[in-house]
């Protein structure tokens, strides 16, 4: 596709369960960013990847949190035992190494 | 370590008024780029502009002008004639090139033009 493409753009969940955000990046683009946005607050970073490179994880708020990315191109994060202050826009980015950022839509998660 | 500050939390201004938002950083880096967004209600993340820490001179898109001063450290953004479809959080995000490739995002400032 053209752009950053995220699944599902909206997600209800009960506390304690598990989910999977999706992340389709830009074709050809190698580095991929998650980034986490509550209401009416500004984009706190979580884990980025390049290329091949171990990803920088130094974001993930805690040991819950993790993200993989297969074959250098969709990435999945996984949040488990949600709690409701997890609820919040969860947005990916691909890009060029440092070149310009472009970013999906966003998942939207509600953790009740 | 990187640091983007946007002190403006929210600004409101009227339609057709000049707004200048303002952004100042802080890296370690010599080789660098400054970045705008623009989020609209929509809630989309729109990239606007571009600058390597090379490259001094101002840019002008139309309505949209950037003012870039390493002295002050500073990448200001400056909506000339403002309408109402410019109501947005804006973020300014900065990128070192030779520390990680992480961006920063400063905390946005939210624009609100009315009619």
């Amino acid at each position: 596709g053209a752009g950053v493409s995220q699944s599902p753009s909206n997600k209800v969940t009960e506390k304690g369960k598990d989910v999977e955000l999706r992340c389709d990046p830009i074709s050809g683009h190698t580095a991929l960013y998650w980034y986490r946005q509550s209401l009416g607050q500004g984009l706190e970073f979580l884990i980025y990847f390049q290329g091949n490179s171990a990803p920088d994880k130094s974001g993930l708020p805690s040991d819950r949190f993790s993200a993989e990315r297969t074959g250098g191109s969709v990435s999945t994060l996984t949040i488990q035992r949600t709690q409701q202050e997890d609820s919040a826009v969860y947005l990916c980015a691909s890009s060029m190494t440092i070149e310009t950022q472009y970013f999906g839509p966003g998942t939207r998660l509600l953790v009740l | 370590a990187q640091k983007v500050t946007q002190a403006q939390t929210e600004i409101s201004v009227v339609e057709k008024e000049d707004v200048t938002l303002d952004c100042v950083y802080e890296t370690r880096d010599t080789t660098y780029y400054l970045f705008w967004y623009k989020q609209p209600p929509s809630g989309e993340l729109v990239f606007l502009i571009r600058r390597n820490s090379f490259d001094e001179q101002n840019e002008i898109s139309g309505r949209y002008s950037w003012n870039f001063q390493k002295s002050t450290s500073s990448f200001n953004f400056t909506i000339t004639a403002s309408q109402v479809v410019d109501s947005a959080v804006y973020f300014c995000a900065l990128s070192e090139a030779n520390y990680g490739q992480n961006f920063v995002f400063g905390p946005g400032t939210r624009l609100s033009v009315l009619p």
